[in-house]
């Protein structure tokens, strides 16, 4: 199956910092991949859909300029959090997809980044 | 606007079958997804239902029904690491990716 990397998996910084979050994809092509917040006992949040090559694509409410997200290779797309407050804690997931394999518009997860701001 | 609903938490006792449902609006149809996500790691693909009927893998087992906008995820002789949550996901006609809350699931022994 197709795998999707993060790193780091876990990262602490100060307030005012920025953090930066790369997703690969390790053994295919991603044209697309989205990345996700989940707070503690909260569904995914999708923050951003990430084209290579070109501008991603906020979702409603996501601060473009906050959260910096580079896709410049069919392997490599970056979230970047800006000037991280408390409030930026979190669980963040990338995935690519969907891919039609076998009828399946499936998408594969990376491990996700527990990023704390302290 | 779109909505997906599935029970919040459901309890079960390991060695028995517990049943996730699911209901959805969405703007346009394509496909309906499970996943299973433990704490603190990243959702896992279990099945994806397009058409009405019954998919069955193994120990897990996923229903649809378009014309009620339902599906159902079944679990079978429950094992303790089956205690997760299961999310539940339908894709729209622009192929993103609608979410459920998710549905907690506690195995008992």
């Amino acid at each position: 199956g197709a795998v999707v990397s993060q790193h780091p998996s876990r990262v602490i910084c100060k307030s005012g910092t920025s953090v930066k979050i790369e997703c690969r994809s390790l053994d295919f092509q991603a044209t697309t991949m989205f990345w996700y917040r989940q707070f503690p006992k909260q569904s995914l949040m999708l923050m951003a859909t990430s084209n290579e090559g070109s501008k991603a694509t906020y979702e409603q409410g996501v601060e473009k300029d906050k959260f910096l997200i580079n896709h410049a290779s069919l392997t490599l797309s970056t979230l970047t959090v800006t000037s991280a407050h408390p409030e930026d804690s979190s669980f963040y997931i990338c995935s690519a997809g969907p891919f039609n394999r076998d009828f399946s518009y499936e998408q594969y997860f990376g491990p996700g980044t527990r990023l704390t701001v302290t | 606007g779109q909505n997906i609903d599935q029970p919040t938490e459901m309890t079960a006792t390991e060695g028995a079958i517990v049943q996730i449902n699911c209901t959805y609006q969405t703007s346009g149809f394509n496909g309906l997804f499970w996943y299973q996500q433990h704490a603190g790691e990243a959702p896992t693909f279990l099945s994806y239902n397009v058409l009405d009927g019954l998919e069955e893998k193994g120990r897990f087992s996923s229903f649809l029904s378009r014309s009620k906008g339902y599906s159902y995820l079944l679990l079978k002789e429950l094992q303790m690491k089956d205690s997760a949550s299961y999310l539940c996901a339908v894709m729209d006609s622009n192929y993103q990716l609608i979410w459920g809350a998710g549905t907690k699931l506690i195995i008992k022994p």
